[in-house]
């Protein structure tokens, strides 16, 4: 199955800095990766598919990009509700399998 | 408005099934286009893809725990129900069903999950 290996496992940042974070497959998915973002106690949110078509309510400050097996999600400028666990996930082969998450943390 | 709600039990014990369901409303499995796919999260720990199934009753599973997962949908009662068969303590984790479109598989809307403790 494909595995799917995020980093870091933990950024920390500060509001209004750039986050970039990376998912690396372990065989070729062309295009087809999301992300979610998940806060503590609900559900993940779909944020980005297909590497970079943001979903119905992303903010625009959320942007994909990648290609293959390297992927990244950079949020432009960090909002204080930007802080949470973003998972990705792929959807080019069986089973689906999602990454062990990057936690962003307020410095 | 799409919705989706799991239940089931918030304990089993060591070696039992698990019965879920996860009954939803604003869209239909009965016609093209849908699927709905169970995800699980271990306490502190990252998603796990268990199985999904189309509106066509094509049925997908996770390698690693194919054996002890069946899933299946009732189209009158709106409903999808994942069982899963000898629990073990690992298995303890919240388990949520999400909708997705059918040949797409990005999950677009999640229930609020379920705690399933398992333990004697």
């Amino acid at each position: 199955e494909i595995v799917l290996t995020q980093s870091p496992a933990t950024l920390s940042l500060s509001p209004g800095e750039r986050a970039t974070l990376s998912c690396r497959a372990s065989q070729s998915l062309s295009r087809y990766l999301a992300w979610y973002q998940q806060k503590p106690g609900q559900a993940p949110r779909l944020l980005i598919y297909d590497a970079s078509t943001r979903a119905t309510g992303t903010p625009a400050r959320f942007s994909g990009s990648g290609f293959g097996t390297d992927f990244t999600l950079t949020i432009s400028s960090l909002e204080p509700e930007d802080f949470a666990v973003y998972y990705c996930q792929q959807r080019s082969d069986w089973p689906l399998t999602f990454g062990q998450g990057t936690r962003l943390d307020i410095k | 408005q799409v919705t989706l709600r799991e239940s089931g039990p918030a304990l089993v014990k060591p070696t039992q099934t698990l019965t879920l369901t996860c009954t939803f409303s604003g869209f239909s499995l009965n016609t093209g286009g849908m699927c709905v796919g169970w995800i699980r999260q271990p306490p502190g720990k990252a998603l796990e893809w268990l199985a999904l199934i189309n509106w066509d009753d094509d049925k997908y599973y996770s390698r690693s725990l194919r054996a002890r997962l069946t899933v299946s949908k009732d189209i009158s009662k709106n409903q999808v129900v994942l069982t899963m068969t000898n629990m073990d303590p690992l298995d303890t984790a919240t388990y949520y069903c999400a909708r997705a479109d059918y040949g797409h598989y990005w999950f677009d809307s999640w229930g609020q999950g379920l705690l399933v403790t398992v333990s004697s």
